[in-house]
């Protein structure tokens, strides 16, 4: 199937490091995202990998691995602001986005 | 301010109705879709259109209809309202001719059918 997986919900301390996983399907890859949605606003875009690697970017670092099917999004110095789901998606071979249900991030201080 | 915008934010409708969810870009974005957002599932595409004058069926595209008589506007209609369709539309845009073809996302719009 077309399915993206990542886990419903995770919890993190102010000022620790987080990763949160995302696994795809692999056939009709087209590059990967990460949208950061804060409760009750639209999902605002934090990155786009399409090769290998880790691409990092401030705090937030997004990893792919193509072959595997897997993403992370690495998010560092945690702050309260950082609750919020985080959306991975696929982009398929129509260059249509295929997404997650999210993860929830709950930031304690 | 450029950027996307939705109308109305949020509206309360009678099964049966007619309802039209408003979508403006001030981007030149040539690409828009509509997706509806659901609690537990991901983002589903509505419909969508690559350019003016063209439009496509996205994964859950039955009781909507959509037009894209310029590159500025992409309304979507719900011809007759159901239950089933309370949810939380969003609208977005892309330049779909640039490497990551990231989307940028109205505010939504949320519709409750009773």
């Amino acid at each position: 199937g077309q399915n993206i997986d990542q886990p419903t919900e995770m919890t993190a301390t102010e000022g620790a490091i987080v990763q949160i996983n995302c696994t795809y399907q692999t056939s009709g890859f087209n590059g990967l995202f990460w949208y950061q949605q804060h409760a009750g606003e639209a999902p605002t875009f934090l990155s786009y990998n399409v090769l290998d690697g880790l691409e990092e970017k401030g705090r937030f670092s997004s990893f792919l691995s193509r072959s595997k099917g897997y993403s992370y999004l690495l998010l560092k110095e945690l702050q309260m602001k950082d609750s919020a789901s985080y959306l991975c998606a696929r982009m398929d071979s129509n260059y249509q986005l295929i997404w997650g249900a999210g993860t929830k991030l709950i930031i304690k201080p | 301010i450029a950027g996307i915008t939705q109308a109305p934010t949020s509206q309360i409708l009678a099964a049966g109705r007619r309802m039209t969810l408003r979508c403006t870009q001030d981007m030149r974005h040539n690409a828009m879709y509509w997706y509806r957002q659901d609690l537990g599932l991901g983002l589903r595409l509505i419909h969508y259109s690559n350019t003016a004058g063209t439009t496509g069926k996205g994964e859950v595209p039955d009781g909507y209809s959509v037009s894209r008589a310029n590159t500025d506007d992409f309304p979507l209609t719900l011809a007759s309202a159901v239950p089933s369709q309370t949810s939380v539309y969003f609208c977005a845009s892309s330049h779909s001719t640039s490497g990551s073809r990231e989307l940028f996302f109205g505010e939504g719009s949320r519709l409750t059918v009773l």
